[in-house]
């Protein structure tokens, strides 16, 4: 089976502006969660959705929005980027059959950095 | 709400000394805890987790460690350390409240000497 798949690997983008990442899940995998990964602060959750919705959100302002579509992947969108967004985005995905006990299995994730 | 402290953002060993990485967590019911490793250059991966079953739970590459309630702790072991451990090593929270919000301590970074 194919792992999680991320892209682009790597963007560069200037203050203001907004970036898309994708997340293409395990096949199968019905939940997708989003982590913000910057040196000496571990990975940060941003959100996780499943079936199209979005179940559970971390502590990150609204300019950080995601979406799944039916085929269960999904996008992370964040709007007017600041010089701290530069860090490197996480997606993983599980089965999710309950209860938060089920592996997550990790993407190489988008490293972005803001100029 | 859940939170995970990992005393420690380097610990250096000695190769075929013991390995010992803390992990602190707080949540207000009973918590999965997880081990994710991250070699380099290679993605974030599952060492071992924590779902009620045993309290003493063996994971990949000889780790193991064992939930204590009474310590809130979850602490990471391995008798002997090979070069090949260094690595960046987080603990991890998850409450079963509908589905993922997985709470990550902020990672110990694992040097083996020669």
């Amino acid at each position: 089976k194919a792992g999680v798949t991320q892209t682009p690997r790597y963007l560069i983008k200037t203050r203001g502006q907004q970036v898309t990442l994708s997340c293409s899940p395990i096949s199968g995998h019905r939940s997708v969660s989003w982590y913000q990964q910057t040196p000496g602060q571990g990975l940060q959750f941003l959100f996780e959705y499943f079936s199209e919705t979005q179940r559970n959100k971390g502590n990150f302002p609204g300019r950080f929005s995601g979406r799944q579509f039916s085929n269960s992947r999904s996008e992370m969108n964040v709007s007017t980027l600041e010089l701290g967004d530069s860090a490197l985005y996480l997606c993983a995905s599980s089965l999710e059959r309950g209860g938060g006990a089920d592996t997550q299995y990790f993407g190489p994730g988008t490293r972005l950095t803001v100029l | 709400a859940q939170s995970v402290t990992q005393l420690g953002s380097h610990v250096s060993v000695s190769e075929g000394a013991l390995v010992l990485l803390r992990c602190n967590y707080s949540s207000s019911v009973p918590p999965y805890l997880f081990w994710y490793v991250q070699y380099p250059n290679q993605g974030l991966q599952l060492l071992l987790k924590y779902t009620s079953a045993a309290t003493l739970v063996k994971g990949i590459n000889g780790f193991e460690a064992e939930f204590k309630k009474s310590e809130t702790s979850f602490h990471l072991t391995k008798p002997s350390a090979h070069m090949s451990d260094a690595a960046e090593y987080s603990c991890a929270v998850s409450e079963g409240t509908g589905g993922f919000k997985t709470i990550f301590g902020a990672g110990t970074r694992l040097f083996v000497k020669a």
